[in-house]
């Protein structure tokens, strides 16, 4: 089964922008791995951000942009806010199975 | 509106087994599927499977299985997951959610539950 790699922690000032990654021990990332971001706040559900690589839910922030970038599947924040800092992880969908990302926590500082 | 609500936190001895049901209201449940996820303390989120409400298949991470029975119950709306011979490291906070794909393939997950604490502790 492939693992799947976030960036540990990254760390933006705010109104800065960052791109988180997530990538695959065993090939490239493309748009048939669906990737799906989420956002999880402490004491909180995840929050669905992106599905299928790029499209957004009616209540992600306009900031939230997902792509593919080099093979990774990428989330970029755009004018990072403070409400911002959380844990971000990556869903993608691989042989048949879902794989979490192990997640980036990233502080907006 | 759309919620997903879970059942409340279990406490368990090692070796029994546990059941967290996930009450979906505000859609056509049969036309989403319900997945389990899981939070240990100090670890990420792991998937550990899916149910697909209409059919009744299952989809299971290869680590779980054995031990997870995921099953639903269309007339009352509600999946269930059940775990058994728990052990401490099975201590997490389990949540379901759900994807669109039952009828047209668009991997787009949405809703979630609110999560279900379920300690293993002798």
């Amino acid at each position: 089964q492939t693992v799947v790699t976030q960036e540990p922690s990254l760390t933006v000032s705010p109104g800065g922008t960052v791109t988180l990654t997530c990538g695959s021990s065993t090939g490239a990332f493309t748009s048939v791995h669906y990737p799906n971001w989420f956002q999880q706040k402490p004491g909180q559900a995840p929050r669905a951000l992106i599905y299928s690589t790029s499209n957004k839910h009616s209540w992600t922030p306009a900031r939230f942009s997902g792509s593919l970038l080099g093979g990774k599947a990428a989330l970029t924040l755009s004018g990072v806010q403070p409400e911002d800092e959380a844990e971000y992880y990556c869903l993608v969908y691989y042989d048949g199975a879902w794989v979490f990302g192990g997640g980036t926590k990233l502080t907006v500082l | 509106q759309v919620q997903l609500v879970e059942s409340g936190a279990e406490v368990k001895k090692p070796g029994a087994s546990v059941k967290v049901s996930c009450k979906a209201s505000g859609y056509t449940f049969t036309d989403y599927f319900v997945h389990w996820v899981r939070r240990a303390p100090g670890q990420g989120l792991e998937w550990m499977g899916c149910v697909n409400p209409y059919s009744g298949a299952t989809n299971y991470a290869q680590k779980f299985r054995g031990r997870v029975t995921m099953t639903r119950d269309t007339s009352i709306s509600t999946t269930y997951m059940e775990l058994s011979s728990l052990r401490s490291d099975d201590t997490a906070v389990y949540y379901c959610a759900r994807e669109l794909g039952v009828v047209v393939a668009a991997r787009k997950f949405d809703y979630w539950g609110q999560g279900t604490l379920v300690t293993v502790s002798s």
